[in-house]
């Protein structure tokens, strides 16, 4: 039981590349979350997914898509890196019935230079 | 002003004290509390959880909440080297569950 897996674990990208972070659960759960952390910022919620086939803005989504492809993942797409970018991001995951556990995925190291 | 305040820290305690971090939030709808732990280029997971006013223990971490303060507080007894970590307070927003509001954290260094 693999959790929340998420691709690429580090990644270096020059301004303006584009990317895809990916991400997968194997919890069959609703719920999926994007977040990005920088020192001193905390978590901030960039998109979210409370079920397949929708998707819905967090605190931060400027500068980044979403797609809920089915149930299992949920990717994040930066179509023009920028500097400001520079984080790491963690795919998260949230069951049904109430659950408030987030599971998160081990996060992917981005610098954009 | 930011939703979710934690000092920082470093907050350094001897091993076999007690530690205790604190959290105040500024949204009186909040319903739900959470501590996140933290570990050095890991990801966060869940430790603890509140919805009630007053003291919810287990094992080693007691959770403290009041709402008409606005505060929740964890206290981690008998502090081992193994809890340093970062931890991280999350509340419920309006947006419930799918939108909790973290804290930037505060850093637990534990000292043999």
């Amino acid at each position: 039981n693999a959790g929340v897996t998420q691709t690429p674990k580090f990644q270096v990208l020059k301004t303006g590349q584009s990317m895809t972070l990916q991400c997968a659960q194997d919890m069959n759960h609703n719920s999926m979350y994007w977040y990005r952390q920088d020192p001193g910022m905390g978590l901030r919620l960039i998109y979210y997914s409370a079920s397949e086939g929708t998707t819905d803005k967090g605190e931060v989504p400027n500068g980044y898509n979403v797609s809920r492809l089915n149930k299992r993942e949920f990717s994040l797409r930066l179509e023009s890196a920028a500097p400001s970018q520079t984080s790491v991001y963690f795919c998260a995951s949230r069951g049904t019935g109430g659950a408030e556990k987030l599971f998160f995925g081990s996060g992917t190291q981005l610098s954009v230079l | 002003q930011k939703e979710v305040e934690q000092n920082s820290g470093p907050l350094s305690v001897p091993e076999g004290a007690i530690a205790s971090l604190n959290c105040t939030y500024s949204d009186r709808v909040s319903q739900s509390f959470f501590w996140y732990r933290q570990y050095s280029g890991k990801s966060p997971e869940l430790i603890m959880s509140i919805y009630s006013n007053g003291d919810k223990e287990d094992g080693r971490f007691t959770a403290q909440l009041n709402k008409a303060s606005q505060y929740v507080s964890l206290l981690i007894r008998d502090s081992q080297p193994s809890d340093s970590a970062t931890y991280l307070c999350a509340v419920t927003s309006s947006g419930g569950y799918n939108k909790l509001i973290f804290g930037a954290g505060t850093r637990l260094a534990v000292h043999p």
